[in-house]
């Protein structure tokens, strides 16, 4: 079983429409750590944000924002007024700290913004 | 600049020859790692390191090779036992296992290796 499930493969919006890429979690330990990466078409990942389970405050920079809910295992990422540079390929991932301490990334959502 | 670096960007081999990609960071960052990404997948762990000297397989790791004899450096060699080695490859360094923090990963610009 995936340990993150980003289960929106592509998406594709029209410039200036917002749009929320979603992230399941699976994981028993009560210590972990999760993370958004952003990977545009030149292949760098680029790292957005870090959050740990014990920190379930909401998260907003500039456009972007993230919503953290332990109860849904969600850590979703949402992109207001979106802009032609925000297409990319985008990770969300886990750090169970209590195991082996290997990050492990979804499979990415490809997002399209469409000018 | 300080970041990670990763030569050539675009590689060819052929098929049965082996291969090493460079990955060099000058972030004074003690933990390295070496992850493939093939189209349309996540990323998957190859081989990672906590410090010099020391590595650790990931999900990945048969067909590969890595040494870490300095800090900044982490080369990976695809080998000919690799059965299918095209790829984008991805190196990435992190201050590792700092406090209690678990830090985020920096990665490279990636090699695109391409085996005909």
């Amino acid at each position: 079983a995936q340990k993150v499930t980003q289960a929106q493969t592509e998406i594709s919006v029209v410039e200036k429409e917002d749009v929320t890429l979603d992230c399941v979690y699976e994981t028993r330990d009560t210590t972990y750590y999760l993370f958004w990466y952003k990977q545009p078409p030149s292949g760098e990942l680029v790292f957005l944000i870090r959050r740990n389970s014990f920190d379930e405050q909401n998260e907003i920079s500039g456009r972007y924002s993230w919503n953290f809910q332990k109860s849904t295992s969600s850590f979703n990422f949402t992109i207001t007024a979106s802009q032609v540079v925000d297409s990319a390929v985008y990770f969300c991932a886990l750090i169970e700290v209590n195991r082996d301490d290997k990050i492990i990334f979804g499979k990415g959502t490809r997002l399209h913004i469409l000018p | 600049d300080g970041g990670i670096t990763q030569s050539p960007k675009y590689l060819f081999r052929k098929e049965g020859q082996n291969v090493t990609l460079s990955c060099e960071q000058n972030l004074n960052h003690d933990a390295m790692y070496w992850y493939r990404q093939d189209p349309g997948q996540g990323l998957r762990l190859i081989y990672y390191s906590q410090i010099v000297n020391d590595f650790q397989k990931g999900d990945i790791a048969e067909g590969y090779s890595v040494s870490r004899e300095k800090k900044e450096s982490f080369p990976l060699t695809v080998t000919s036992a690799q059965k299918n080695p095209t790829a984008f490859y991805l190196c990435a360094s992190s201050m590792g296992l700092a406090g209690s923090s678990y830090n985020e990963q920096f990665f490279g610009p990636g090699t695109r290796l391409t085996v005909l």
